[in-house]
Parts: structure tokens; sequence; C-alpha cells
């Protein structure tokens, strides 16, 4: 079975320091994952993605993540992070059906950067 | 803005009730997703349509059901509604049948009391 696990709940970080979000998957299967952000108050926006091909990703707003399968992670990375940030972060990876698809997502981190 | 659309942002009604959820995906898109997201449970995913039928299903209780109009919009509904059923309800969409690409709306928050 696919799962998800977020290795942080909160990090506190600040401001203009570098920043990593630790997640761990299983997949017994092909493996594509996801990063998103939920800002206070609203939906999530989705960071940036592995499909396939180069296993470093880069995405919006500075960050990037490196796909490690031997490890079985997909770390989010940002090497100076702002008050903007402060947001919770969820990896998910695609779990693929037969003519469709589901995101399976880990529990969250919540990144608040202060000044 | 995703361009995802979500109706009503607030819900606020008693146990025992029914509700209605209704979502229009971003233009072009012909698969929608119903996530719910609660304090203890997380986020979890609960049905997907794409082109007006059913494609995947997730942890969705019997007394949740969804469709997906000609139009594309889909609507969750939610009946015999428990204090647990208290959530933040999201829709998203896709272009296509896989979540390669996937627009969230901002979601609703059912309150249930």
């Amino acid at each position: 079975a696919q799962s998800v696990t977020q290795l942080d709940s909160q990090v506190p970080v600040f401001e203009e320091a570098p920043v990593e979000l630790r997640c761990n998957y299983s997949s017994s299967v092909s493996v594509y994952l996801f990063w998103y952000v939920q800002y206070p108050n609203q939906g999530l926006q989705l960071l940036l993605k592995y499909l396939s091909g180069s296993t470093l990703v880069k995405g919006i707003n500075g960050f990037e993540a490196e796909f490690n399968k031997s490890q079985t992670s997909f770390h989010l990375r940002k090497p100076s992070v702002h008050i903007s940030d402060t947001a919770e972060y969820f990896c998910a990876v695609l779990l693929i059906y037969n003519q469709g698809g589901k995101l399976i997502f880990g529990q969250g981190t919540e990144l608040s950067v202060k000044p | 803005d995703s361009g995802v659309t979500q109706t009503p942002k607030h819900l606020i009604t008693a146990t025992g009730q029914r509700v209605t959820l209704r979502c229009s995906p971003r233009s072009g898109d012909l698969s929608v997703y119903w996530y719910q997201q609660s304090l203890d449970q997380g986020l979890q995913f609960l049905i997907q349509y794409y082109n007006g039928e059913e494609r995947a299903k997730g942890n969705i209780l019997e007394r949740f059901s969804a469709q997906q109009f000609p139009d594309l919009h889909s609507e969750l509904n939610l009946s015999s509604l428990e204090l647990g059923d208290s959530a933040l309800y999201f829709c998203a969409s896709s272009v296509d049948q896989r979540p390669y690409e996937q627009y969230f709306g901002p979601g609703t928050r059912l309150t249930v009391t």
C-alpha cells in the first residue's frame, strides 16, 4: 500500500535561513510525488512534482525537492526562506487506478518563519 | 486564484441534516476530485469523477454521495450529518483522468452543531 510520512509536524525557522521539510513514501509501483502548499484560509497550491527524469525538481517560489529512490524520500528545500513562506506543506504520492487516480497526502508540516 | 470555484464558503447545520456542496472545475478540466480535511484525519481523498463517470473512490462514507453533471460541475451530498463530519471540503480539478496536475478550490467549511 502506498503511504506518505512527513517526519516533522512543525518546523520553526528564522527569515533568510535555509529549510528542509522531510517526506518519506512507501510505494510498490511507479512513483509520482508532489509537494503542495496551503496558506491560511486557502486551498492547496502545487509547488512541484516528480513524475520521471531528473531527480532534482525545481518548483515555484524558489523551492526544490530531490527524489531519492534508495531512501524512499522526497525532501523539500529552500535555501533562504521569507516570512511569506509561512504555511502548511503537504507531501503526496499518486496512486493510479485503471482509469483514474488519487493523491495520498502526508499529515502536513507547518512551516513558521520568524523575523 | 486556481480557477476552481466552490460554494458555499461556509455552512453551519445541525446533526441529522443534509447539505449539498457545489464545485465548478477550471475551464477545460474534465476531472473533479473531492477531499475532506479535518484535524484528526488530515487530508483524505473522497471520490473522483471524469467527464461524468466515477473513476476512483476513497474513504467516502455511505452517507456521502457525489455526481458530476453534463456541464462538468460537481456536487457532493452529505446526509444524516454527524458532529464528526465537520471539516473543510475541497474540490480539485485536472485536465486528465490522473491528477498529475491538480488545481484546488478554496474549500467549503462545514460546521455541524
